[in-house]
């Protein structure tokens, strides 16, 4: 299973753009990378994935080197309400196409006035 | 629309009694799953099912049992609740497909005493 590494927590600020670095340096060829979003007592909801280069969406941006051994969450100008903890996943791929996804300790973001 | 349904959302339970932890999705996802969190921890993966008939082990699988009858339901038991099972439980669903993105529900909340 390929692992992940998170910083534990990271402040900021209404306004400012928060970017949240993850490290999978044993990431296979096949897997995509996923970020979580989970609010207090509710379960985590997707975000956003990406295989390389920038994906972006309405809600975020993800930034994936030519390497893949990492990659980078950026959330533009957060509010109060982005306050939560952010989770990276690596999943591990199977012939079916099915994903044993597992968690790490993901990142405690706090967003302050 | 419901999506992924857990019941109960809460329940206390006295060492050594049993239960089972309810999960249905609607959404004929074929890849079901229970994860634990523990205060301040990420969630770790107990047992997870790729399709009605199958399930197999996660992290975490001891002290608990699944089975997958049907695509919708995925119920977690408990046959000897053990204080060191005290957390939030919460169940997913994809459709399975490569990189398909994970669909939580909002947990049980568990406590052994």
């Amino acid at each position: 299973l390929a692992k992940t590494t998170q910083p534990i927590s990271m402040d900021s600020y209404e306004g400012q753009e928060v970017n949240i670095t993850c490290s999978h340096n044993n990431i296979a060829t096949n897997d995509y990378i996923t970020w979580y979003q989970q609010f207090p007592s509710q379960g985590p909801r997707f975000i956003i994935q990406g295989y390389k280069t920038k994906v972006t969406n309405e809600v975020a941006s993800l930034f994936i080197p030519a390497d893949r051994k990492s990659s980078t969450l950026s959330l533009p100008r957060v509010s109060l309400s982005d306050t939560a903890v952010y989770y990276c996943l690596v999943g591990e791929g199977k012939n079916t196409g099915f994903q044993k996804l597992v968690f790490g300790t993901g990142t405690r973001l706090l967003v302050s006035p | 629309n419901a999506g992924v349904t857990q019941t109960p959302k809460f329940q206390v339970l006295k060492t050594g009694q049993s239960m089972t932890l309810q999960c249905a999705q609607d959404m004929n996802h074929e890849y079901m799953s229970w994860y634990r969190q523990d205060p301040g921890m990420g969630l770790r993966l107990i047992h997870y099912s790729v399709g009605a008939g199958i399930t197999d082990q996660g992290e975490v699988p001891n002290g608990y049992n699944v089975s997958r009858s049907t695509t919708e339901d995925f119920p977690l038991r408990l046959l000897s609740a053990a204080p060191s099972q005290t957390s939030v439980y919460f169940c997913a669903s994809s459709p399975g497909r490569q990189n398909s993105p994970l669909h939580f529900g909002n947990g049980t909340r568990l406590t052994v005493t």
